[in-house]
């Protein structure tokens, strides 16, 4: 079965430290999405790319956070510098145009300390 | 603001029993809805899609889509111990990125 690639599995990082996250889609999916979720909380979007374009960043706090994708397959988002609060799991997910759902990957759950 | 709003429990049922989580949404333009599950610790797994509404059973699970009062369920059915874990609503409107609530924890009791 065809899986979303996510790596690593777990990052501790010190605050002011950079953290970078990676992610592979489904093969042929052209949509990603980075989100971010908050123990107890849903998960909440970051940004969506369209291939290797940002469809959406409007919730990505540009002052520390970077995502890309620069040939529209794999993507990377960065972090710099971290903070406590951003301690959380940081999920990628891709889909196809039919909106059919998702397929998350395993997350990186960060720990800021 | 697009809203997804789901009782964040936890919900404790018998093992057998039918479990029924609720998901109510504010924009009346939203088409696809969808369920997650979500064990401790791991990534999102979606469970159900539903698109119109009505009734739509997949094994133990019928979602339940009502869009004229904005609310979407989900039952499941001869309730597990496996079943315990944190259910997520989540909605978007045609090529817009999934809102999804806060999730509900449900715990099967044996």
């Amino acid at each position: 079965e065809a899986e979303v690639a996510q790596s690593p599995r777990y990052k501790i990082t010190e605050k002011s430290q950079a953290v970078a996250f990676w992610c592979d889609p489904i093969s042929g999916h052209a949509t990603l999405y980075w989100y971010r979720q908050i123990l107890g909380q849903g998960p909440e979007l970051l940004v969506q790319f369209q291939d290797e374009s940002v469809v959406d960043d409007s919730q990505l706090p540009k002052d520390r956070f970077s995502a890309e994708r620069l040939k529209g397959v794999d993507s990377t988002l960065k972090i710099q510098p971290a903070e406590l609060g951003d301690s959380a799991m940081y999920l990628c997910a891709s889909s196809l145009p039919d909106w059919s759902g998702y397929t998350f990957g395993s997350g990186t759950r960060l720990t800021v300390v | 603001q697009k809203e997804v709003e789901q009782n964040s429990g936890p919900l404790s049922v018998p093992e057998g029993a039918i479990a029924s989580l609720n998901c109510t949404y504010s924009d009346r333009g939203s088409q696809s809805f969808f369920w997650y599950r979500q064990y401790s610790g791991k990534s999102p797994e979606l469970i159900m899609s539903i698109y119109s509404n009505g009734d739509k059973e997949d094994g133990r699970f019928t979602a339940q889509l009502n869009k004229a009062s904005q609310y979407v369920s989900l039952l499941i059915r001869d309730s597990q111990p496996s079943d315990s874990a944190t259910y997520l609503c989540a909605v978007n409107s045609g090529n817009t990125p999934l809102v999804f609530g806060k999730g509900t924890r449900l715990s099967v009791i044996a």
